[in-house]
């Protein structure tokens, strides 16, 4: 059975710095890995999509990576501002994709 | 860009009365939706996942007389949580996957329902 994990749980950060999150998976056999934001009761808003064949994938300030062998995926977010403050959660599509295993989430704030 | 659009957003019920939740795709065709399930501090669990014109498939441990799913057309899948329990409240969300799209594009997902039995 998939497993995903995701470090740190919550982290806070000033406005302008640079930071990673974590997620690691038990089960390398992965078909995609997701990344999505979620604010306080609210629904998911997809950041980045990384197939299982691709390494990494960029959209603005948002870098994702992606190490299959290793069960292991990273999101940095460059310079970052109050308006990222939300949950971010990892996951992982099997099969088709279309059934994702998520993670417990990272609570991030970042304070002006 | 591709709108799931969930209702209620947020409902409250009595103990032992059923409610309905309904998932709509506005812009595009689904013939799969999901629908998932957080508790506070958790994250999502998949319940089950509904498929247009058949049988939804859920997964282990979802009672599936408990919560009926109908996915009657491309843009409509509908969750009814039957004489719910207050440890039925939870946030419950859905997504769903443009049809026309490609098969590796990323799902899409409401803004959820937040159900309080009490």
């Amino acid at each position: 059975k998939q497993e995903v994990t995701q470090i740190p749980a919550a982290l806070s950060v000033p406005e302008g710095e640079n930071l990673v999150l974590n997620c690691s998976f038990t089960d390398s056999a992965i078909y995609n890995l997701q990344w999505f934001r979620q604010d306080p009761g609210k629904g998911l808003t997809s950041l980045l999509l990384i197939q299982s064949s691709q390494r990494e994938q960029t959209s603005g300030r948002l870098n994702a990576s992606l190490d299959k062998s290793s069960g292991r995926s990273t999101l940095y977010i460059a310079a970052s501002q109050p308006g990222d403050s939300a949950t971010y959660l990892c996951a992982v599509g099997e099969t088709s994709g279309s059934r994702l295993t998520f993670g417990e989430g990272t609570q991030l704030t970042v304070n002006p | 860009g591709a709108v799931v659009s969930q209702h209620p957003s947020w409902v409250i019920c009595k103990s032992g009365t059923s409610v309905k939740i309904e998932c709509r795709s506005l812009d595009f065709q689904a013939t799969t939706m999901f629908w998932y399930r957080q508790f506070p501090k958790q994250s999502l669990m998949l319940m089950a996942t509904s498929n247009e014109g058949s049988k939804a498939t859920y997964e282990q441990g979802v009672e599936k007389d408990k919560f009926l799913i109908n996915h009657a057309s491309l843009t409509l899948s509908t969750l009814t949580v039957t004489s719910a329990h207050p440890e039925d409240s939870s946030f419950y969300i859905c997504s769903a996957r443009d049809v026309k799209g490609p098969y590796n594009s990323p799902l899409h997902f409401g803004n959820g329902t937040r159900l309080t039995v009490t």
